[in-house]
């Protein structure tokens, strides 16, 4: 069973540019998470979607973030502009089932931000 | 104050020895708690999780939870090289399976 995949593995971009993430879940997974860790702090969640609609997106920073996941498969996450402060790494996890279940993660994106 | 807190580390550990990690969290409502390995580099996998009150052991961990405390740790028995990573403790805070992180432990065994 494939795990969970995320694209690209790493991306250096200029501020003000536009930067599109990719997480695609373990097949069947119902729910994916996006999650980020800045450098130093702890890994903080970030939205939650149950197939394609989005559950909770509180942990969004601002309106700069838009995720979508159509179809229920497979998400993005695009940054549009990206500003300095939006570099990390970008975790995308997914579960069957909710509350008590283990999360899945993908090796995350390494976003940076010039 | 951090929601949940974990000792950054490093800690090192001589091989063969029990290696102690903590979490407390701030969230009494928190019902489950899992605590992830992560290579430098790779993802979090998930290596124990906890529910209920006590003590739950696989293979060379255990995991404490005492929710009165609001503290739950893991202890790694017969530390390797191998164990040698950051553990991070994972506080599930919502029934949608919305995880809280500590920072994460750097663990060291030293041969």
């Amino acid at each position: 069973e494939a795990g969970v995949t995320q694209f690209p593995s790493h991306s250096v971009i200029e501020k003000g540019q536009t930067v599109t993430l990719r997480c695609d879940p373990i097949s069947g997974h119902d729910n994916l998470y996006w999650y980020r860790r800045v450098m130093g702090k702890e890994i903080k969640f970030l939205l939650h979607f149950v197939k394609e609609s989005k559950q909770d997106e509180s942990g969004m920073p601002n309106n700069r973030f838009l995720a979508e996941r159509t179809g229920g498969t497979y998400s993005t996450l695009k940054v549009q502009p990206a500003e300095l402060e939006d570099s990390g790494v970008y975790f995308c996890a997914s579960s069957q089932g909710l509350a008590g279940v283990e999360q899945y993660f993908g090796p995350g994106t390494r976003l940076t931000v010039t | 104050q951090k929601e949940v807190e974990q000792n950054s580390g490093p800690l090192s550990v001589p091989e063969g020895a029990i290696a102690s990690l903590n979490c407390t969290y701030s969230d009494r409502g928190s019902q489950s708690f899992f605590w992830y390995r992560q290579y430098s580099g790779k993802s979090p996998e998930l290596i124990m999780f906890i529910y209920s009150n006590g003590d739950k052991e696989d293979g060379r961990f255990t995991a404490q939870l005492n929710k009165a405390s609001q503290y739950v740790s893991l202890l790694i028995r017969d530390s390797q090289p191998s164990d040698s990573a950051t553990y991070l403790c994972a506080v599930e805070t919502d029934s949608w399976g919305k995880f809280q992180f500590g920072a994460g432990t750097q663990v060291v065994v030293t041969p």
